[in-house]
This record gives C-alpha cells, structure tokens and sequence, in this order.
C-alpha cells in the first residue's frame, strides 16, 4: 500500500491571499489527482497532476487560480491562489498505481487539508 | 466517460436492519468501481473495490457488493446496521491507473437505535 500525507492538515486564511498544499507519497505512483469536497459534498476533480509537466485540469478549474507542480514520482503541490470564501473546502491528494498479483490498481487518498477562508 | 449515480441522498435504517446502499455506474470500458465511507469530520476510508475479478465483493466492516454489469449496478449491503455505520457513502468508478476517480454524490446513512 501507500501512505499519503499532506501539509498542512487545516488552515484559516485571509481572502485574497494564497495557500500551497503539499503532498507526499511515501512510494513511487503511477498518476496523482487533486480533488476539492465543499461543504457537505462530493468529491470533483481540480487536476491530474502531471510529473514533469503542465497539469491537465477538469472544467470549471484553471491553472491561474490552482497552479499545481509534480517534480517527481512521489510529490505533488497544489496551491489556492487568491483565496475568497467560496474556496472554503478539504481539498484531498490521491495517488494511483498498478499493484498486486493480478496488477490490478489502487488508488489512495491523502487525509485532506481542510481549507477555511474568512 | 466514466459516471456513478447513488440513489437516495440520505437512508435510514433500524439497528439490526438490511443496509442497502444504491449505486449505478456508466462506463465506456470495463470499470473499476469502489465504496468509500466518510465518517464526520475524517478522511476517505476504502470499504471495498471491484477490479473484474468475482462479481461478489466483500470489504471491511461486514459491507459488500455485487456487480452486475446487465443492470450497471454496484450497490452495497450489509445484513444487520450497527450504530458505529452511521457515515457518508460514496460509490466511485474509475477507468484504469491512468484514468482519475469519478464519485457518486454520496449517501449518508443513520442508523436508529
């Protein structure tokens, strides 16, 4: 299995400022995904997050507002850019590999980083 | 693409009661399907996942699945609710390692004594 962590796990931030969120694969994955879940919510895709390159991000989500890094096979950054209350959520890293006998995948998520904006 | 629906916002069921959870998928490819239990304030927790192995899928804490791919469903059982099952649910579908996660709205479950 893989062990997922993220930093910081809350925070309280002021609008308009901006908030890097860390994740830390404790293994080699194959693909890594950022998810936001509002308030009483499901999950919805931000980005695929890319190794080496530009994020590839879902409807309705743009680079300028959630830049996202991958420098290597087991680190991600994802950061809220210019923070107003409606970007109030948890916002979870998840992983994904090939694993077991059978290669069929797995798929991890991080505990989160509950995100409060005032 | 990939797509669950779950049936029913909110269920609620007797202590010692059938737990019945809906959850129907739309897939251009074989699946992977998965149910995910969020308890208060707590991250995901993995109940079970199909991966075309058997139809019949069992997980953690006595809950189960079976996929039936003529009704494109995955819906998760359990034969007797306990207080501690009181969460949110979510059925989720995903395409292959390469694909991201698609989830379901969710199902909160409560469990009256």
């Amino acid at each position: 299995s893989a062990v997922i962590s993220q930093k910081p796990s809350r925070d309280i931030c002021q609008r308009g400022t901006s908030l890097t969120i860390q994740c830390q694969v404790d293994s080699q994955v194959t693909m890594m995904f950022w998810y936001r879940q509002q308030p009483g919510q499901s999950l919805t895709l931000i980005a695929t997050a890319n190794q080496g390159s530009e994020a590839t991000y879902e409807s309705g989500f743009v680079i300028d507002k959630f830049p996202i890094s991958r420098p290597n096979l087991t680190f991600s950054t994802l950061t809220v850019s210019n923070m107003s209350p409606e970007d109030s959520s948890i916002y979870l890293c998840s992983a994904s590999r090939l694993g077991g006998r059978d290669a069929f995948y797995e798929q991890y998520f991080g505990p989160g980083t509950r995100l409060t904006v005032t | 693409a990939q797509s669950v629906t779950q049936l029913g916002s909110h269920v609620s069921v007797s202590e010692g009661a059938l737990v019945l959870l809906r959850c129907n998928y739309s897939s251009s490819v074989p699946p992977y399907l998965f149910w995910y239990v969020q308890y208060p304030n707590q991250g995901l927790q993995l109940l079970l996942k199909y991966t075309s192995a058997a139809t019949l899928v069992k997980g953690i804490n006595g809950f189960e699945a079976e996929f039936k791919k003529s009704e494109t469903s995955f819906h998760l059982t359990k034969p007797s609710a306990h207080m501690s099952d009181a969460a949110e649910y979510f059925c989720a579908v995903s395409a292959s390692v390469y694909n991201d996660m698609r989830f379901g709205a969710g199902t909160r479950l409560t469990v009256k004594p």
